[in-house]
């Protein structure tokens, strides 16, 4: 069956402007995450979607950044007034809830900011 | 809340040559734990995985883990490196009780030479 998908694999943007970050999870799976990879800096946790419960925003890293995920599916991360630090690869997971259920990765999302 | 130290950030090993790739981890109780590999250009794919029983793991591409609570590890392992292994590795953490995201390392980027 279809992975995780993620839309678009890579975008350029200018510093200032606002990002919208598409992620469509594995089909059924009600819980989804976003990670942000940085060189030398592992997988960053950013939010958490977890079914109907409210989402965990703790790894959100300044009030830029915010996430939506509609009708239990697809998930759009948005980065408003974007900085350099925000270059990265923005990765999205999706699992069942159950907690020991494994992640399902897509590509990701190279956002670069010049 | 649970954390993840992968001490190497670096490891170079010959081809056919053993491989120990370490983990430590801080959690409060007995923890899920996840071992992840992302070859160059790829996305995130799931090497195994200690949920409970058998201390030691058997994953994919003949990649095994051993939980060991006194020490507070899930070393990686594999006896005989192939080139195509070359890629970054991941550890990660999760909490049974399902309702904290799963915590990963910085990850430990292995090489292979001839």
């Amino acid at each position: 069956g279809a992975g995780v998908s993620q839309s678009p694999s890579n975008k350029v943007t200018e510093k200032g402007k606002d990002v919208e970050l598409r992620c469509d999870p594995i089909s059924g799976h009600t819980a989804l995450y976003w990670y942000r990879q940085s060189l030398g800096q592992g997988l960053e946790f950013l939010i958490y979607f977890q079914g109907n419960s409210a989402p965990d925003k703790s790894g959100l890293p300044s009030d830029r950044f915010s996430a939506e995920r509609t009708g239990g599916s697809v998930s759009t991360l948005t980065i408003q007034r974007t900085q350099q630090e925000d270059s990265a690869v923005y990765l999205c997971a999706s699992s069942l809830l159950s907690p020991n259920s494994p992640l399902h990765f897509g590509n990701g999302t190279r956002l670069t900011v010049t | 809340a649970q954390s993840v130290t992968q001490p190497d950030i670096h490891i170079t090993v010959s081809e056919g040559a053993s491989l120990e790739l370490r983990c430590n981890y801080s959690y409060g109780a007995t923890p899920y734990l996840f071992w992840y590999v992302q070859s160059p250009g790829q996305g995130l794919q799931l090497l195994l995985k200690y949920f409970s029983g058998d201390t030691l793991v058997q994953g994919i591409k003949g990649f095994e883990a051993e939980f060991k609570r006194s020490q507070s590890s899930f070393n990686l392992r594999k006896p005989s490196v192939h080139w195509s292994d070359a890629a970054e590795y991941f550890c990660a953490v999760g909490a049974r009780s399902g309702n904290t995201p799963l915590v990963f390392g910085k990850g430990t980027r292995l090489s292979v030479i001839a």
